[in-house]
């Protein structure tokens, strides 16, 4: 089946890391991502892994895939105010359609 | 470049009625996705168009339909709604074909039905 879980709120003091999990069912998941959304706008991508990688920086932003246990990651360093937002995780499965998780609510404490 | 447009932007509805949303995609893309995001049920996947053709469909009843024009706009059309078709309406865009898989959200459409 096509499923993704994740944690529904996160609170993490400024300059800290955030560390936001991940788990997915299709193990023909070709590519997987990181949206990010702020209040009352649309979808943006943040990163995204394909499946044959387990590790991917940019910048503050560290993607670890764990393909054998069908979990990802997504670290954000030195968290700042302007990470405030929800972060969906989200696989691309047969035919190209993309599922997203619930979405992880990031509460950034000052 | 524009990025995805919606229309409307908000709109308020009465349970029995139907709405029709429209999502005007970035120049250049061919597939158009909608999704419906509500508090409980996160992002939901409703149906992907492709060159005119629904390619992909999820788990909504039929009451939820859409449809691509030539020029790749998609509208998607919610008959006999019901109060817990309220949610935000998200259309994302993309190549559809030989990417990464990037979307390209608009803002959506807030539809409430009273």
């Amino acid at each position: 089946g096509e499923d993704v879980e994740q944690s529904l709120f996160l609170s993490v003091r400024e300059g800290d890391s955030s560390v936001i999990n991940c788990t997915y069912t299709d193990s023909s998941s070709t590519y997987l991502y990181w949206y990010k959304q702020e209040p009352g706008a649309g979808l943006q991508l943040l990163t995204y892994i394909f499946s044959n990688m387990d590790m991917k920086q940019d910048q503050r932003l560290t993607v670890l895939l764990n393909k054998k246990d069908k979990h990802l990651s997504l670290r954000i360093a030195d968290t700042q105010t302007g990470d405030s937002a929800i972060y969906f995780c989200a696989e691309r499965v047969r035919d190209d359609k993309i599922i997203f998780g619930k979405g992880t609510r990031l509460h950034i404490l000052p | 470049k524009a990025g995805v447009t919606q229309t409307p932007r908000y709109l308020i509805k009465t349970r029995g009625q139907q709405v029709t949303l429209s999502c005007s995609p970035i120049s250049g893309h061919r597939s158009v996705s909608w999704y419906q995001q509500t508090p409980g049920q996160g992002l939901q996947f409703l149906f992907e168009y492709f060159s005119e053709t629904q390619r992909n469909k999820g788990n909504f009843p039929g009451r939820f339909s859409g449809r691509q024009f030539s020029n790749s706009r998609s509208e998607m059309n919610v008959s006999t709604l019901e109060l817990g078709d309220s949610a935000l309406y998200l259309c994302a865009s993309s190549f559809g074909t030989g990417w990464t898989g990037e979307l390209f959200f608009g803002e959506g459409s807030r539809l409430t039905v009273l």
